[in-house]
């Protein structure tokens, strides 16, 4: 079966460096999604990774390794705003996005 | 970014009524939209997926008679709940796909919350 994991909370502290991981399997591979969700709000397209290696998005970065079925978000210089949900997502080989079932990111000041 | 909106934001209706939810990609033609439900606290559910011109593609579960999807352009879908009853209610949020230089980019709309009471 197809399966996304990723760690069901985590708590950071403000200004501080967090690294949420995902590791999935998945009946093929078009691509890996980061979102962010608050509460009572739609998710938000952070990232998309389709080849290994390190994105760079300002303060966001997503890392694949695809031989792993691996993938990490890392969010620097923590803001009390970044508090949320974090969802990892893999599209298959139908174009289908499997979700993970989000990562809560609790940040303290 | 790419913007997709939803209308309306929210709704409350009464038990056996229709509501529509319109779906746009504001700056974009999506090749693809999807709609989706998600229950508090739990992960999105996909409904179907629908492509313009054509039936949308619905997910073991999901009654297509109850939930009637129309994809009339590549920037417009809309999601009509039929009969509706207060296990209905929940939050829909739509999604468009783009493929830009063979990346795939998915956007989502900021969700109609739905009360049927």
């Amino acid at each position: 079966g197809q399966n996304i994991d990723q760690p069901t909370e985590m708590t950071a502290t403000e200004g501080a460096i967090v690294q949420i991981n995902c590791t999935y399997q998945t009946s093929g591979f078009n691509g890996l999604f980061w979102y962010q969700q608050h509460a009572g709000e739609a998710p938000t397209f952070l990232s998309y990774n389709v080849l290994d290696g390190l994105e760079e998005k300002g303060r966001f970065s997503s890392f694949l390794s695809r031989s792993k079925g691996y993938s990490y978000l890392l969010l620097k210089e923590l803001q009390m705003k970044d508090s949320a949900s974090y969802l990892c997502a893999v599209m298959d080989s139908n174009y289908q996005l499997i979700w993970g079932a989000g990562t809560k990111l609790i940040i303290k000041p | 970014g790419a913007v997709v909106s939803q209308h309306p934001s929210w709704v409350i209706c009464k038990s056996g009524t229709s509501v529509k939810i319109e779906c746009r990609s504001l700056d974009f033609q999506a090749t693809t939209m999807f709609w989706y439900r998600q229950f508090p606290k739990q992960s999105l559910m996909l409904m179907a997926t629908s492509n313009e011109g054509s039936k949308a593609t619905y997910e073991q579960g999901v009654e297509k008679d109850k939930f009637l999807i129309n994809h009339a352009s590549l920037t417009l879908s809309t999601l009509t709940v039929t009969s509706a009853h207060p296990e209905d209610s929940s939050f829909y949020i739509c999604s468009a796909r783009v493929l830009t230089g063979g990346d795939h980019e998915q956007y989502f709309g900021p969700g109609t919350r739905l009360t049927v009471t």
